[in-house]
């Protein structure tokens, strides 16, 4: 079984401030892990995805992740917020590189304040 | 550039009356998922097909619900009869034949689905 926990429904922060989304992952298998982007009623957008080797992950629109196995943790980062920014975020975890459907967390709301 | 096609985008139905939504992959894609996203959570599977047959519909409430992708492309979610607790989003991902790590789900705009 897999499972996502994101750390607060809620983020606020400053135009131009850091970008931090916290997400922990569980997974009995080395895991797949993505972030999505959902904008209001809209579908879900891949920002990132991290499958194997390098740890740090580049996204678009200036985002990134780093894969902790110690910590079991996937957190998004952008180092300087836009209004763009503003929507739903969502981390999910796949066990593996197979097709089987993704593990989502509840998401987090973020909100930029100029 | 190639998109997942839903339809409709928003229904609005009574309870107990039959809804129905279509989805059209990306060409090429032979897996195709069915998300619903209750407002304030994230999505959760419902069914997944590869070609024209079940992989997985564990989570499929399956006394309402039914999905059918006859020709291994395009698919429809029948809910009947519908529930008060089935408002929710309805998201359609593909995927390509795996390749390496190269799984990405792409997913269509969703269907809005409020029953009063």
């Amino acid at each position: 079984a897999q499972s996502v926990t994101q750390l607060g429904s809620h983020v606020s922060v400053s135009e131009g401030a850091l970008v931090l989304l916290r997400c922990n992952y569980s997974s009995s298998v080395p895991p797949y892990l993505f972030w999505y982007v959902q904008y209001p009623n809209q579908g879900l957008q891949l920002l990132l995805k991290y499958t194997t080797g390098a740890t740090l992950v580049k996204g678009i629109n200036g985002f990134e992740a780093e894969f902790k196995k110690s910590e079991t943790s996937f957190h998004l980062t952008k180092p300087s917020a836009h209004m763009s920014d503003a929507a739903e975020y969502f981390c999910a975890v796949k066990s593996g590189g197979g097709a089987d459907g993704l593990t989502f967390g509840k998401g987090t709301h973020l909100i930029i304040q100029p | 550039e190639a998109e997942v096609a839903q339809s409709p985008r928003y229904k609005i139905t009574e309870k107990s009356q039959a809804v129905a939504f279509w989805c059209d992959p990306i060409s090429g894609h032979a897996t195709l998922y069915w998300y619903r996203q209750i407002l304030g959570q994230g999505p959760e599977l419902l069914v997944q097909f590869q070609d024209e047959s079940v992989v997985d519909d564990s989570q499929l409430p399956k006394d309402r619900f039914s999905a059918e992708r006859l020709k291994g492309v395009d698919s429809t979610l029948k809910i009947q009869p519908a529930e008060l607790g089935d408002s929710a989003m309805y998201l359609c991902a593909s995927s390509p034949p795996i390749a390496g790590d190269l799984n990405e789900q792409f997913f269509g705009p969703g269907t809005r689905l409020t029953v009063l």
